[in-house]
């Protein structure tokens, strides 16, 4: 079964908006990851953050994790088409790493 | 630097027959991920080697196996093919425990089961 959910499964926003996608686990974890993914095909790592971290900056996606309630949030700010994709959560836990669902973002021009 | 290749692309095969898949991880990478992502849904893990041997597996059969080779390139194997297992097949090698660092994913290889 999966550990991570994304929150919500599909999100659908204009061009220049901020977009926040929510991810929650089950077990403890020792990071969580976001990837994306294009058209199903490979994924591609957008940022790791650490147990033991709250706040996380990488150009225009900021990543927040709360240990004490198992979630995390992805917030993609001035979105642009090329953001359209999926975005999966990841917990990096005990000898392997639990994808969610996913969150299906399309960012319309 | 190349990064993670898999082959096939696509894959076709019938019902009962068997499947071969396989990755090569970026160079360095000594540990390879196989994770199974059947259409609209999300990942599901299905092995992981590292060092030549498999240090764990997700809840699959057994006719899923697969192994890895000195040069540390990966093989996904599976028998008994059924309709279900039509999905797109990501391999992935990270630097170390992929729980403690990114994984590098490959294109896939979409396999069609008739």
């Amino acid at each position: 079964s999966q550990q991570g959910e994304e929150d919500p499964q599909a999100l659908s926003i204009q061009e220049g908006e901020n977009a926040t996608m929510n991810c929650s686990y089950k077990t403890s974890i020792n990071n969580l990851q976001w990837y994306r993914q294009n058209s199903g095909r490979g994924l591609v790592h957008l940022i790791l953050i650490r147990s033991n971290e709250r706040e996380k900056h990488s150009g225009r996606l900021r990543v927040t994790l709360d240990t004490s309630k198992k979630s995390s949030s992805l917030l993609i700010t001035a979105s642009r088409a090329a953001d359209t994709a999926s975005y999966f959560c990841a917990g990096g836990g005990y000898q392997k790493v639990t994808f969610g669902t996913g969150t299906k973002l399309q960012v319309i021009p | 630097e190349a990064g993670v290749t898999q082959s096939p692309t696509h894959l076709i095969k019938t019902r009962g027959q068997q499947a071969t898949l396989r990755c090569s991880p970026i160079s360095g990478h000594t540990s390879v991920y196989w994770y199974q992502q059947a259409l609209g849904l999300g990942l599901q893990f299905l092995l992981w080697y590292d060092e030549g041997e498999e240090r764990n597996r997700g809840n699959f059969p057994p006719r899923f196996s697969g192994r890895q080779f000195p040069n540390y390139s990966s093989e996904l194997n599976v028998n008994a093919l059924e309709l279900e297992d039509s999905a797109l097949y990501l391999c992935a090698s990270s630097l170390g425990l992929a729980s403690y660092n990114e994984q590098f994913f490959g294109p896939g290889t979409r396999l069609t089961v008739l």
